[in-house]
């Protein structure tokens, strides 16, 4: 069984540097999600993907921000020109609705920490 | 703006015993909710799930309960054990017509001792 995975699982970058992240959904599942996740507060919706179509993004996505899913198969999440505010968990998660109720399952999430 | 409030961030309950979480929403467009429960440095793990038309759903030992008319769900955990000790988000969707992303409230954190 293959669940969502995320690589890497930590990122230290420095103020001003480039980061990229990855996420693999769940085999043929058509939907993948990209939530931030702060100290004591809930995932919040950063952008959507409904197979290579990039569908939503929230207005936390600032123009530094940048998702891609090239073949409607893995995502990547890249942030550019870091800020410290950007430190955060990183989460990735993917449903196919066509199995019943939306059900989103979620990776483990890249934990970034901006120096 | 908060959609999806956990008013309590923390609850502690005796191994044994009944645990339960509470949810609140404002936007009664939400047509399907999920429990989340989340270990330190782990992703959120679904838990169970209701859809709008329903006021219950049960899976072994959770329940969720949600009440329309007041805007309100609860998860029911009996009997509780310490590996419940974790996290536990609730989250509503608009549902999978839209986007089906989720809103999530911002957690209580529940301790089971022994």
């Amino acid at each position: 069984d293959t669940g969502v995975s995320q690589d890497p699982r930590h990122k230290i970058t420095k103020r001003g540097q480039n980061v990229t992240f990855r996420c693999d959904p769940i085999s043929e599942h058509n939907r993948l999600y990209w939530y931030r996740q702060t100290l004591g507060q809930g995932p919040e919706f950063l952008t959507y993907f409904q197979n290579e179509a990039q569908l939503e993004k929230s207005r936390l996505l600032s123009d530094r921000f940048s998702a891609e899913r090239p073949k409607g198969s893995f995502s990547t999440l890249e942030i550019q020109r870091t800020e410290q505010g950007d430190s955060a968990m990183y989460l990735c998660a993917s449903s196919h609705p066509g199995q019943g109720a939306d059900t989103q399952y979620f990776g483990p999430g890249t934990r970034l920490t901006v120096l | 703006d908060q959609q999806v409030k956990q008013n309590s961030p923390s609850l502690s309950v005796q191994e044994g015993r009944i645990s339960i979480l509470n949810c609140d929403y404002t936007n009664s467009m939400f047509d399907y909710f999920l429990w989340y429960k989340k270990y330190p440095a782990e992703g959120p793990t679904f838990l169970i799930s209701i859809s709008s038309i329903k006021d219950k759903n049960e899976d072994g030992r959770f329940t969720v309960f949600l009440n329309k008319s007041a805007k309100h769900l609860s998860l029911h955990i009996v009997p509780s054990q310490p590996g419940d000790s974790a996290v536990y988000f609730c989250a509503a969707s608009l549902g999978s017509s839209n986007t089906g992303k989720l809103i999530f409230g911002q957690g209580t954190t529940l301790q089971v001792k022994p």
